[in-house]
């Protein structure tokens, strides 16, 4: 089936360091990919979706300068987040869908998840 | 109103029990409905899909689907432990991205 990598798993780091999470397709080429942020206890909610070539389009509030979104290959995007702060501490999810799954509303394929804790 | 509706739960139920987890969902021309399971710490993992109205059952797990009364449902037969986690619901809206329901959290108690 269809895999989608994510890295890293975990990250810490201090206060105003920027932190980038990639997320890879890896059998299939994704044309859309979709960047979640889910805090504890709390439900998954989509921050942005970008599609391959194209600017991310952000969810209302989301700040588009602090978390950086790029989709330059079909089989990666990459989310940067800027000069992170604790309250960016959260679980961090990519998923992606190629032409193919989005044509024929199959689901989305997740990646594993980045944890990102700031200090 | 809320695109896609879940009760947040939790929903205790003894092992061996049914759960029945229920979503409703704004939009009539939706035509894909799935589940997925999130354990604490780990990403969504897709357990049951379904397209048409009525029933769907794939081992414990049987998902229902009712279009006019835009409806899904979600029952896990013989419940285990193991199935103690945070079921999503997620429905493709047309033209749009998938859209989730904030989860119920289900605990099985031995």
């Amino acid at each position: 089936g269809a895999v989608v990598s994510q890295h890293p798993s975990w990250v810490i780091c201090k206060s105003g360091t920027s932190v980038k999470i990639e997320c890879r397709s890896l059998d299939f080429q994704a044309t859309t990919m979709f960047w979640y942020r889910q805090f504890p206890k709390q439900s998954l909610m989509l921050m942005a979706t970008s599609n391959e070539g194209s600017k991310a389009t952000y969810e209302q509030g989301v700040e588009k300068d602090k978390f950086l979104i790029n989709h330059a290959s079909l089989t990666l995007s990459t989310l940067t987040v800027t000069s992170a702060h604790p309250e960016d501490s959260s679980f961090y999810i990519c998923s992606a869908r190629d032409r193919v799954t989005l044509l024929s509303n199959q689901p989305q394929h997740f990646g594993d998840g980045t944890r990102l804790s700031i200090l | 109103q809320k695109e896609v509706e879940q009760n947040s739960g939790p929903l205790s139920v003894p092992e061996g029990a049914i759960a029945s987890l229920n979503c409703t969902y704004s939009d009539r021309v939706s035509q894909s409905f799935f589940w997925y399971r999130q354990y604490s710490g780990k990403s969504p993992e897709l357990i049951m899909s379904i397209y048409s109205n009525g029933d769907k059952e794939d081992g414990r797990f049987t998902a229902q689907l009712n279009k006019a009364s835009q409806y899904v449902s979600l029952l896990i037969r013989d419940s285990q432990p193991s199935d103690s986690a945070t079921y999503l619901c997620a429905v493709n809206f047309p033209g749009y991205d998938m859209r989730f329901g904030a989860g119920t959290r289900l605990t099985v108690k031995p």
